[in-house]
């Protein structure tokens, strides 16, 4: 099975703040690498998928690079309504493994 | 407008079974494979199975092979999740989630509101 590991698993940040979280997975995963982003007591929403496509209707300041073994998501100057918790999935092989998560606070 | 509306969950003994649904519209049911997703409490997401569009390919999460089921009847537009010998370790919120596409590349681009399995006797 394909691991995923997230770093840092938690962040402080203040609003206009530039964050970036890492994901890493145990092999390489072409770009088959998506973001999500959950807001305690919802439901996950997709923001980037395949290392680096945003998906519709989400604002621009969210940005996703990589390749293989090493991606980023990146929010440009952080909003009220962005703090919450970011995982990535790999979708390359079954099973389709999340990260753990990091928890933007 | 896309909807999946998932039912089923509720509180089982240890050992029970029980079936989660999900009810989908708003878009072309046939054509999209589909997920079940888990959150046990204050933890992260955990993918459990996935079924191919026309319902003939499944693949499962090792913690949950040979005791859930994933199945699809595109006719109604629902999903399914069969959930046999159940543990304390599958407490969670079970989401529905629809895949992009197909099987293998493609992300999960909507997630129904969830319903929640609670295993204790």
């Amino acid at each position: 099975d394909i691991q995923m590991t997230q770093s840092p698993s938690s962040l402080s940040a203040s609003v206009g703040d530039r964050v970036t979280i890492t994901c890493r997975p145990s092999q390489t995963i072409n770009s088959f690498l998506h973001w999500y982003q959950q807001i305690p007591g919802k439901a996950p929403k997709l923001l980037i998928w395949r290392a680096s496509r945003l998906q519709s209707g989400v604002p621009s300041r969210f940005s996703g690079s990589g390749s293989g073994t090493e991606f980023t998501l990146t929010i440009t100057s952080l909003q009220p309504e962005d703090f919450a918790t970011y995982f990535c999935q790999q979708t390359y092989n079954t099973p389709f493994t999340f990260g753990p998560g990091t928890k933007v606070d | 407008e896309v909807q999946l509306l998932e039912s089923g969950g509720g509180l089982v003994q240890p050992g029970g079974s029980l079936r989660l649904s999900c009810a989908a519209s708003g878009f072309l049911f046939g054509s999209c494979a589909m997920n079940w997703v888990r959150q046990a409490p204050g933890k992260g997401l955990e993918w459990v199975a996935i079924i191919n569009g026309r319902g003939q390919t499944t693949y499962y999460a090792d913690s949950v092979q040979g005791r859930f089921t994933i199945s699809r009847d595109n006719s109604k537009n629902t999903l399914y999740l069969q959930l046999n010998s159940l543990s304390a370790e599958d407490t969670a919120v079970y989401y529905c989630a629809k895949s992009d596409m197909g099987l293998y590349g493609d992300p999960i681009d909507f997630w129904g509101q969830g319903t929640l399995v609670a295993v204790s006797s």
